[in-house]
């Protein structure tokens, strides 16, 4: 039962190079979200799909871009990266968007970025 | 708007010593309540959740009651194991999550 897989689970990347961050879920959820996590300010949304063929922003959603491929993945693309990127980056899907027992979160792993 | 403050950390208990740690919130209706946990390497884990006013959620001997009338939601434990050194995160959700900063937790044997 493998619920949420993020990869790569480490990257170091230099400044203008770009990479894809993947995640897949396994658990037919509706809603897929990306957050960062950086010393002392916990989870911050960067994106999130509601629904397969939907995106919003989030709260950070500036140098980064998503893609909705499928239910099952969400994709997130930082097209020239900055050191202001370097962070943990978490997946994360539910079953829904509602507020209540349905909109429980299930994380990956996370992803450890660097930009030198 | 909608937010969650929770305690500084980091906090360091002896095992079997009694654990707070305080979440308030703010938010525009009525929003379910939520701890998470993350340990070292590892993505944030659901610890246990409450859905209404005056609702308890509970898990592992952790406890959380929603207090509509303090906007709060603190954690608690009666006896810390080392095994609970973590990172616990306070969360709300109200059409879309908001958690709080963290807080670090180490317990010694």
């Amino acid at each position: 039962n493998a619920g949420v897989t993020q990869t790569p689970k480490f990257q170091v990347l230099k400044t203008g190079q770009s990479m894809t961050l993947q995640c897949a879920q396994d658990m037919n959820h509706n809603s897929m979200y990306w957050y960062r996590q950086d010393p002392g300010m916990g989870l911050r949304l960067i994106y999130y799909s509601a629904s397969e063929g939907t995106t919003d922003k989030g709260e950070v959603p500036n140098g980064y871009n998503v893609s909705r491929l499928n239910k099952r993945e969400f994709s997130l693309r930082l097209e020239s990266a900055a050191p202001s990127q370097t962070s943990v980056y978490f997946c994360a899907s539910s079953e829904g968007r509602l507020s209540g027992a349905k909109n429980i979160q299930y994380f990956g792993a996370g992803t450890r970025l660097s930009v030198l | 708007g909608n937010s969650v403050t929770q305690m500084e950390g980091p906090v360091t208990l002896s095992e079997e010593a009694f654990l707070t740690i305080n979440c308030t919130y703010t938010a525009t209706g009525y929003p379910s309540l939520f701890w998470y946990v993350q340990y070292p390497g590892e993505g944030l884990q659901l610890l246990l959740k409450a859905t209404k006013a005056d609702d308890k959620g509970s898990n592992k001997g952790f406890e959380a009651t929603y207090r509509k009338e303090t906007t709060s939601f603190h954690l608690e434990k009666g006896s810390v194991q080392v095994s609970d050194s973590a990172v616990y995160f306070c969360a709300l959700t109200i059409n879309q999550f908001y958690f709080g900063t963290g807080t670090s937790l180490t317990v010694i044997p």
